[in-house]
């Protein structure tokens, strides 16, 4: 069912950068890409989207190729607590299909 | 205030019996979802209902009954219940017709186990 493909794990240093990426090759023109993470025993909760132009918030950023085949979602300073399974998502309306993720490890 | 809340927490039943679990957002918002996550991790989209209308239904057996008496509350009935139901069911809302550009809330879950 998922329109994205993602590494299945990644591992990063505690307080170093992560760079998540996601393969979108199929996307639409009205196409948001989402991204969404699970925390351990936790429901999924919202990071981030966007359509064309790179996205910032308190949490994270949002790079977006420029033919919107790919994107990567940026964590700046990791910490323990952003362990979880990261989903990148192709948003349509009424509908928010996750794939298997990409599980991240942040190692202290 | 939790935005989205999902009663039971834990279920834990016998096959064959009928359960109910039950949503609420007080989010305002006017489309939820059931989502079901199985022991593989995988989450799957169940249900979505705008306005309390049935908008998408998977291939969800007809055991499984969504009941939305109002935008804010979207229950979930299980009849006849199968040691394959178990798993985490998610419950989530989104506003604006759930628009592609509308992040989604997700409640904490209720962790069903069929025995």
């Amino acid at each position: 069912d998922a329109k994205t493909t993602q590494p299945n794990s990644m591992e990063s240093n505690e307080e170093e950068p992560v760079h998540l990426p996601c393969n979108h090759s199929t996307i639409s023109g009205t196409d948001y890409i989402h991204w969404y993470r699970q925390l351990p025993s936790q429901g999924p909760e919202y990071v981030i989207h966007g359509l064309t132009s790179n996205v910032n918030n308190r949490m994270a950023s949002l790079a977006i190729a420029e033919d919107r085949k790919s994107s990567t979602l940026i964590l700046h300073r990791a910490t323990l607590r952003d362990a979880a399974v990261y989903y990148c998502i192709l948003r349509e309306n009424n509908d928010m299909r996750f794939g298997a993720g990409t599980r991240l490890t942040v190692k202290p | 205030d939790t935005a989205v809340s999902q009663t039971p927490k834990y279920l834990v039943t016998q096959m064959g019996n009928d359960k109910s679990i039950k949503c609420e957002q007080n989010l305002g918002h006017d489309t939820m979802y059931w989502y079901k996550q199985d022991s593989k991790k995988f989450l799957k989209i169940m249900f979505s209902y705008n306005n309390k209308e049935l908008i998408i239904n998977e291939t969800v057996p007809n055991r499984f009954s969504p009941k939305s008496p109002d935008k804010a509350h979207l229950n979930l009935h299980i009849n006849s219940l199968e040691l394959g139901d178990s798993a985490v069911y998610f419950c989530a809302s989104s506003q604006m017709g759930g628009a592609r550009n509308t992040e989604a809330f997700f409640g904490q879950g209720t962790r069903l186990t069929v025995v």
